[in-house]
């Protein structure tokens, strides 16, 4: 089975650095996603990771460690338009299917 | 360029009556997938389709039909509803070629079933 866990809320500061982990068990693993979601609205892609790593675009990384099951979002220089949910989700083979597995979301509020 | 796009955006049913969600994609992609999304549980997997003619259940597919006729069209049908069934519910489309395999959303349907 597939089990992802992430924090359920964070608070943080405009303008400063903050860091979203999720770790996961999986059956296979074949890539972790990050999706951005605003209250009301579809999730939107973030990023991805395959490989042990951080992979860097613009004020958002990401980073994996597949022998940890681990990864982490990483948001540097915080805007008020950053407050959002932040979904961790893991791809993995099942039968013919490449499933993706989402975890709960991690709703990050940022204050002025 | 519309992307996937869902239908209506809002729904009200009383328990018992059916109704059909509409999802279409205009990316040519093989791969589509409806979810729910409840407060505290994440996205769940309904159905999927790996192509035209062909569908698959996921994770919570009880009270829920699909069919693929065709590579744009994905509708969600509910049998019979179910207040269990209140939810947002997202159509998903992503390409079945390319390593990463992004998956694009709709705008959801929001649902509540008295």
């Amino acid at each position: 089975g597939q089990n992802i866990d992430q924090p359920t809320e964070m608070t943080a500061t405009e303008g400063a650095i903050v860091q979203i982990n999720c770790t996961y068990q999986t059956s296979g693993f074949n890539g972790l996603f990050w999706y951005q979601q605003h209250a009301g609205e579809a999730p939107t892609f973030l990023s991805y990771n395959v490989l042990d790593g951080l992979e860097e675009k613009g004020r958002f990384s990401s980073f994996l460690s597949r022998s940890k099951g681990y990864s982490y979002l990483l948001l540097k220089e915080l805007q008020m338009k950053d407050s959002a949910s932040y979904l961790c989700a893991v791809r993995a083979p099942a039968g013919g299917y490449q499933k993706v597995t989402f975890g709960i979301g991690t709703k990050l509020q940022v204050i002025p | 360029n519309a992307g996937v796009t869902q239908t209506p955006k809002f729904q009200v049913l009383k328990t018992g009556q059916s109704m059909t969600l509409q999802c279409a994609q205009d990316m040519n992609h093989e791969y589509m997938s409806w979810y729910r999304q409840d407060p505290g549980m994440g996205l769940r997997l309904i159905h999927y389709s790996v192509g035209a003619g062909i569908t698959d259940q996921g994770e919570v597919p009880n009270g829920y039909n699909v069919s693929r006729s065709t590579t744009e069209d994905f509708p969600l049908r509910l049998l019979s509803a179910a207040p269990s069934q209140t939810s947002v519910y997202f159509c998903a489309s992503r390409a079945s070629g390319g390593a990463k395999g992004i998956q694009y959303f709709g705008a959801g349907t929001r649902l509540s079933v008295l």
